[in-house]
């Protein structure tokens, strides 16, 4: 069955570690995002790719890298941990922007202490 | 920009009941935009719920319905009788050609809790 998987499911940090957070799509989608949920606000997106080597910024990408290293995996790098950054992060992936096939992962809790 | 407005964070309903989450937006496309509701339940990942891309038209899914109301900017989701499975977080969204890009944008969710 087609899946995003996101790695780790909750993680602590503290303030200014590096947190790497994983996700793999096993759709054969083109483009896969990162997004983050915070009470009273939708997702907001972070960063997104529509292939291997391929990065583009997205709404709130301060703080955040991101690496696409193949077509199913796409990292999301915390070099600097704030506070700020405690949040739920998703990450998903499409065949086509803004199309209804997106695939959401079941989110990874973020804690920065 | 492109936004879409939830106005309730949190709704209770009780079993049986029915159900309105409303949801209106602001596109800047001089066409139509795309608009989705996406519900996301306990552990799980957001997963599109019904969708409809043209003015006036109605869609519909597990007994959820929203119709595309142009005019008012609307799409409300509507139930007439909900159930305990129907707890979730529910997303309204929209997509726009506007920028070229057909961002997919997100309202802040409306957590259902239905009670038995």
């Amino acid at each position: 069955e087609a899946a995003v998987t996101q790695s780790p499911r909750n993680k602590v940090t503290v303030t200014g570690g590096n947190v790497t957070l994983s996700c793999r799509q096993t759709n054969s989608h083109n483009y896969m995002y990162w997004y983050r949920q915070d009470t009273g606000h939708g997702l907001r997106l972070i960063h997104y790719s529509y292939g291997a080597g391929n990065l583009q910024i997205g709404d709130v990408p301060d703080g955040y890298k991101a690496t696409r290293t193949t077509q199913e995996d796409f990292f999301l790098l915390l070099e600097l941990a704030s506070p700020s950054q405690t949040s739920l992060y998703f990450c998903a992936s499409s065949d086509l922007r803004g199309g209804s096939d997106y695939t959401f992962g079941s989110g990874t809790r973020l804690l920065v202490i | 920009g492109d936004s879409v407005t939830q106005t309730e964070g949190q709704v209770t309903v009780s079993e049986s009941k029915s159900l309105i989450i409303n949801c209106t937006y602001s596109a800047t496309s001089i066409g139509y935009p795309n608009l989705f509701w996406y519900v996301r339940y306990p552990g799980e990942g957001l997963q599109l719920l019904l969708k409809v891309i043209t003015a006036g038209q109605k869609g519909s899914s597990r007994g959820f319905e929203a119709t595309y109301n142009k005019e008012a900017t609307s799409f409300h989701l509507q139930k007439a009788s909900v159930q305990e499975s129907d707890s979730a977080v529910y997303y309204c969204a929209l997509s726009d050609a506007s920028s070229g890009s057909w961002q997919l944008i997100f309202g802040s969710g409306t957590q259902l809790t239905v009670m038995p």
